[in-house]
């Protein structure tokens, strides 16, 4: 079974430029989430997907950050334009049950990441 | 609020024991996870607790006290392999204000020694 996909892998852009993070989620996780990982830090939720509707958005910064789900799959996280301080890891994630359902354990599968710097 | 510590360092001996420290302060609780993450890769699940008491699986264990908001990870007969982050997670309840989402520590960098 395929992992969580993720790109690009990495990207160096010049500060005020655009950037966009893809990511497909192991097949039939309706959950998903994009998580901001700093160096030496645990990673940071950005947002959280049931299906298409973003049920909670409460981090992201929404002056730059962006994020879709249009059909409920693939997910594309959008930064406009990219500070100094956004170079970071954006790690993406999916989990196949709701988290408020019983049977959702909470472990997240994650992808490995797209690293950004940002010049 | 959530607030989760763990230690940032650690070092340890291959073949030796090690225990991992993480205490929380959660509006609610609804679970404490481990995930290890080796640098530059993604984190994985290890374990997941929601009851007080020791979860055993393989070299890895576990344990939890909700009372004292206090978890640790316990690696037994250390690899040079096992050398990576390991990440404490608390989730809170759905209802508070973390949305039942997983809140992640700064991480504990283990080095293990030959």
């Amino acid at each position: 079974e395929a992992g969580v996909v993720q790109s690009p892998r990495y990207k160096i852009i010049e500060k005020k430029q655009p950037v966009a993070f893809w990511c497909n989620p192991i097949s039939g996780h309706n959950t998903l989430y994009w998580y901001r990982q700093n160096l030496g830090q645990g990673p940071e939720l950005l947002i959280r997907y049931e299906n298409e509707e973003a049920v909670d958005d409460s981090q992201l910064p929404k002056d730059r950050f962006s994020a879709e789900r249009l059909k409920g799959v693939d997910s594309t996280l959008k930064i406009q334009p990219a500070e100094l301080g956004d170079s970071a890891v954006y790690l993406c994630a999916s989990s196949s049950e709701p988290i408020w359902t019983a049977e959702n354990t909470g472990e997240l599968f994650f992808g490995e990441g797209s690293r950004l710097t940002v010049l | 609020g959530q607030n989760i510590d763990q230690p940032t360092e650690m070092t340890a001996t291959e073949g030796a024991i090690v225990q991992i420290n993480c205490t929380y302060q959660t509006s609610g609780f609804n679970g404490l996870f481990w995930y290890q993450q080796h640098a530059g890769e993604a984190p994985t699940f290890l374990s997941y607790n929601v009851l007080d008491g020791l979860e055993e699986k393989g070299r890895f264990s576990s344990f939890l006290s909700r009372s004292k908001g206090y978890s640790y990870l316990l690696l037994k007969e250390l690899q040079m392999k096992d050398s990576a982050s390991y990440l404490c997670a608390v989730r809170g309840s759905y209802y508070g204000g973390s949305q039942g989402n997983l809140i992640f520590g700064k991480g504990t960098k283990l080095s293990v020694k030959p």
